[in-house]
């Protein structure tokens, strides 16, 4: 399954399916982006980061994609189990701007038994 | 070593009172940031201090909102003369430097709800 993480906030897909999360950032001069996970009634959990000088990276059962030229950026969860369910956010900071992270709206990624 | 803890959970303010948020970061942390959450949004920064001192306060109401992270003790985010719209999650964060460089952890928040 695949979602536009800005336009579509709900993303279902079947348990062992491969999910892509999609974010477009507005800010051409961040130049570190998190994705966190956040379950319900819980703060951010930090899933994965990468920096701008990257374009990929790769933890356990995840992948972050950073493409600059169109300012976007996806997680790539593979083999979805039921924890993975909750909302994903993708957030920048380094623009420039507040010394804080943006965070995106989120998606609630849901997994289908 | 505990992570980032808040409290109280959950706050319940009738309008005009004030309400206090805790923060204490993690052990070896000498950065906080708070963040406030809508239902069905996303975090907004509010304010980045480091001990003693407020580095960044860009994103705080000017009005009726304030906070300290003094040399010892939590972080402390205060709310005064709260109103209906003030109800919201705030998140508290901490990282050992700032975000640009390193993970930042959060709590898990506090709920408040103004009656």
């Amino acid at each position: 399954g695949e979602s536009v993480g800005l336009h579509l906030p709900t993303l279902s897909v079947q348990e062992g399916d491969n999910s892509i999360i999609n974010c477009a950032y507005s800010n051409s001069a961040s130049d570190y982006f998190i994705w966190y996970k956040q379950e319900s009634g819980k703060g951010p959990q930090f899933i994965i980061d990468i920096r701008s000088n990257m374009d990929k990276r790769q933890g356990q059962r995840v992948t972050v994609l950073l493409n600059k030229t169109v300012k976007h950026l996806s997680l790539q969860i593979a083999a979805t189990q039921p924890g993975d369910s909750a909302v994903y956010f993708c957030a920048e900071t380094g623009g420039g701007g507040a010394d804080g992270l943006t965070f995106g709206k989120g998606t609630h990624l849901i997994i289908q038994p | 070593n505990a992570g980032v803890m808040q409290n109280p959970r959950h706050l319940v303010r009738r309008r005009g009172q004030e309400a206090r948020l805790r923060c204490s970061p993690m052990k070896g942390h000498s950065h906080v940031y708070w963040y406030r959450q809508l239902p069905e949004e996303g975090l907004k920064f509010m304010v980045y201090l480091q001990k003693e001192n407020i580095i960044d306060e860009s994103g705080m109401p000017k009005e009726r909102f304030s906070a300290e992270f003094p040399k010892e003790g939590p972080s402390i985010l205060r709310i005064q003369q709260v109103v209906r719209g003030d109800s919201a999650a705030y998140f508290c964060a901490s990282s050992s430097s700032g975000t640009e460089n390193t993970e930042a952890f959060f709590g898990q928040g506090t709920r408040l709800t103004v009656v």
